[in-house]
């Protein structure tokens, strides 16, 4: 079926440096999702992108959605250690007519060393 | 509280008894959907619902059936488990305001882990 592809799967950081993780896609998404879910936790919605080329921001995370609305990125700003778990992002795979199921990513898990 | 609910929370049975997972949601959510997630795959969609009597296969419905007789519940049904069904299962809901619009928020349970021997 369709896929939605992100890496990386793992990324080491250290406390203050940077973070991004990236998703891409072969079709067109009608939006795309981003969730965290801590370690023993459950997935946490992050927020929502819905038109090409949107960029938004909560404090230090950026999420963008590319032109063609085929990939999207987070970057994580000097990160910080309560950013540690499982980055996902989740797409509605475009089927021209009617809700469709959601697709996820495999997920980046991310660690911090302190 | 605007939560949604699983029982059981964690669950050991053998190969072959039937079981259920029972989802429940407060938030009069028409999108309601069940994911299983393992190691290194990621959350995979099992089976989704955009209203009552309303049902459709995700990406990996072998094996489990649902329904939805009542809105704010969406039960999780294994006729007959195998040891391949042991893993994670979230139960999650949305608004989804109409058929063209992609379901919204995800809000997910606090999930069941469930262990097929």
């Amino acid at each position: 079926g369709q896929q939605v592809m992100q890496i990386p799967q793992y990324q080491h950081v250290q406390e203050g440096e940077d973070f991004t993780t990236y998703c891409n896609s072969s079709t067109t998404l009608s939006n795309i999702q981003w969730y965290k879910q801590r370690p023993g936790g459950h997935p946490v919605f992050l927020i929502q992108l819905v038109k090409s080329g949107e960029v938004k921001k909560q404090k230090r995370l950026t999420f963008q959605f590319g032109e063609a609305k085929k990939n999207s990125s987070l970057h994580i700003t000097a990160t910080q250690t309560t950013d540690v778990g499982t980055y996902f992002c989740a797409a509605r795979m475009y089927s021209g007519g009617g809700a469709d199921g959601l697709t996820f990513g495999k997920g980046t898990h991310l660690i911090i060393q302190p | 509280e605007a939560q949604v609910t699983q029982n059981p929370r964690y669950l050991i049975t053998v190969t072959g008894k039937k079981l259920t997972v029972t989802c429940s949601q407060n938030m009069n959510h028409e999108y309601m959907s069940w994911y299983r997630q393992d190691p290194g795959l990621g959350l995979r969609q099992i089976y989704y619902s955009m209203n009552v009597e309303v049902t459709d296969k995700g990406d990996v419905p072998e094996g489990y059936k649902v329904s939805r007789k009542e809105k704010r519940n969406f039960p999780l049904i294994l006729e007959s488990p195998s040891p391949n069904q042991t893993s994670l299962y979230f139960c999650a809901s949305s608004l989804l305001t109409s058929g063209s619009d992609p379901p919204g928020e995800q809000f997910f349970g606090p999930g069941t882990r469930l262990t097929v021997l």
